[in-house]
């Protein structure tokens, strides 16, 4: 398996409160993802990055920011918590493009706005 | 923009049947398609991937071929076993699976009888 870490694996918090996720790869991997699933919505990607500090928007991105200041970190805040952000969260990571190299989920957190 | 659309289920099957869960999509590009495995309280794994037309991806029986033609990427398997109850989701990358995200479909759940 993918040495994928994600923390907390489990939040409830409160709406308005900042909260912080964060994704920790062992595999030295340029590309990470943080994606959000939802019933009936499958897979959404909220932002990706392709290096340290080079990160870009996906589909879901309001509400969000990311940052990535090393390969092996990359952190998704939700800066005031909405209710509408209560969601499982997942991490991916890959490596080589050119390779079709495919993405690899970590387990996922679980997060809750009260 | 690029879009993948499966059957959502849930699809209930008795132990050994055949199993086909359709995955067709859309793309400006010329995708790599996917095919990925859920099950409870986990993380998605990779089952399967093709990367270009007439590819058949296959693993642990499943197997899927890429037909850009119908634009399609079925997984089958011949003999469904308890084990294989999760959530299947297709999911495609215009960039060969590395940056820009997966774009996947809502998810098929598939429950295995005794």
């Amino acid at each position: 398996d993918a040495g994928i870490t994600q923390s907390p694996r489990h939040k409830v918090t409160e709406t308005g409160t900042p909260v912080t996720l964060r994704c920790h790869q062992t595999e030295n991997h340029r590309y990470m993802y943080w994606y959000r699933q939802d019933p009936g919505h499958g897979l959404r990607l909220i932002h990706y990055s392709y290096g340290v500090k080079d990160t870009d928007k996906g589909e879901v991105s309001d509400g969000y920011s990311v940052s990535r200041s090393k390969t092996e970190d990359f952190l998704l805040t939700l800066e005031s918590a909405t209710s509408s952000q209560t969601s499982v969260y997942f991490c991916a990571i890959s490596g080589d493009r050119a390779l079709n190299q495919p993405q690899h989920f970590g387990d996922g957190t679980r997060l809750s706005i009260l | 923009g690029d879009s993948v659309t499966q059957m959502e289920g849930p699809v209930t099957l008795s132990e050994e049947a055949f199993l086909t869960i359709n995955c067709t999509y859309t793309a400006t590009g010329y995708p790599s398609l996917f095919w990925y495995v859920q099950y409870p309280g986990e993380g998605l794994q990779l089952l399967l991937k093709a990367t270009k037309a007439d590819d058949k991806g296959s693993n642990k029986g499943f197997e899927a071929t890429y037909r850009k033609e119908t634009t399609s990427f079925h997984l089958e398997k011949g003999s469904v076993q308890v084990s294989d109850s999760a959530v299947y989701f297709c999911a495609l990358s215009d960039s060969g699976g590395g940056a820009d995200g997966l774009t996947f479909g809502k998810g098929t759940h598939l429950i295995i009888q005794p």
